[in-house]
């Protein structure tokens, strides 16, 4: 069965440190992987995607993400969090049914 | 490039009534997909439309039905609303390509009292 796992509900992190959020996959086939942010009542802003290619994706807001298909990964990740980075954020999977598989979601806290 | 626009953005509604969201996707923007989002959870699929055409369907009863207009529109409709269909609707468009980015809407909060 395809899915996608959020290992962490939250995750704190201390402003100007480095931030990891986790993402780990189980899909058939080349995975087409996905980072998305959502603010409070708001809809999924897209951050970044991999398809192909190099497996550091540079995304939207300084945000990167390393796929390692050995570890079936994807983690998202920046250098220097900021306060503003406080949102939910969800990874998700495209299978080969082009259906798009999210995780359930991490809450990224960024302290002062 | 106007995003992509849900009407209506709440909803209140009853037990057993039914209710039609509508969404309009960005120009150039052939597939629609529908997604339900329960608080605390990450979206689920329910939908995907392409060219008018039911793509992909998931896991929801027949009371979940949509449909894609010539302009490449949608609209999801739900018949005999539970409470447990209280949730952000959302939709989000793209091209149609696989490896294309899906973009969100805002997404429509429906309530069932």
């Amino acid at each position: 069965a395809q899915s996608v796992a959020q290992p962490e509900d939250q995750v704190n992190v201390a402003e100007g440190n480095p931030l990891t959020v986790k993402c780990t996959y189980s899909v058939s086939g080349n995975p087409y992987l996905f980072w998305y942010v959502q603010y409070p009542n708001r809809g999924l802003q897209f951050l970044l995607k991999y398809i192909t290619g190099d497996n550091l994706v540079k995304g939207s807001y300084g945000f990167e993400a390393e796929f390692n298909k050995s570890q079936t990964s994807f983690h998202l990740k920046k250098p220097s969090a900021l306060v503003s980075d406080s949102a939910l954020y969800f990874c998700a999977v495209r299978a080969l049914d082009d259906k798009i598989i999210f995780g359930k979601g991490t809450r990224l806290h960024i302290l002062p | 490039d106007a995003g992509v626009t849900q009407s209506p953005t709440h909803l209140i509604k009853t037990r057993g009534q039914h209710v039609t969201l509508r969404c309009s996707p960005i120009s150039g923007h052939k597939s629609v997909s529908w997604y339900q989002q329960v608080l605390g959870q990450g979206p689920q699929f329910i939908f995907q439309y392409y060219e008018k055409e039911e793509r992909g369907r998931g896991n929801f009863p027949d009371r979940f039905s949509a449909r894609q207009f010539p302009n490449y529109s949608s609209e999801l409709n739900v018949n005999a609303l539970l409470l447990g269909d209280s949730a952000l609707y959302l939709c989000a468009t793209m091209t149609g390509v696989p490896t294309d980015t899906q973009y969100f809407g805002p997404g429509t909060r429906l309530t069932v009292l």
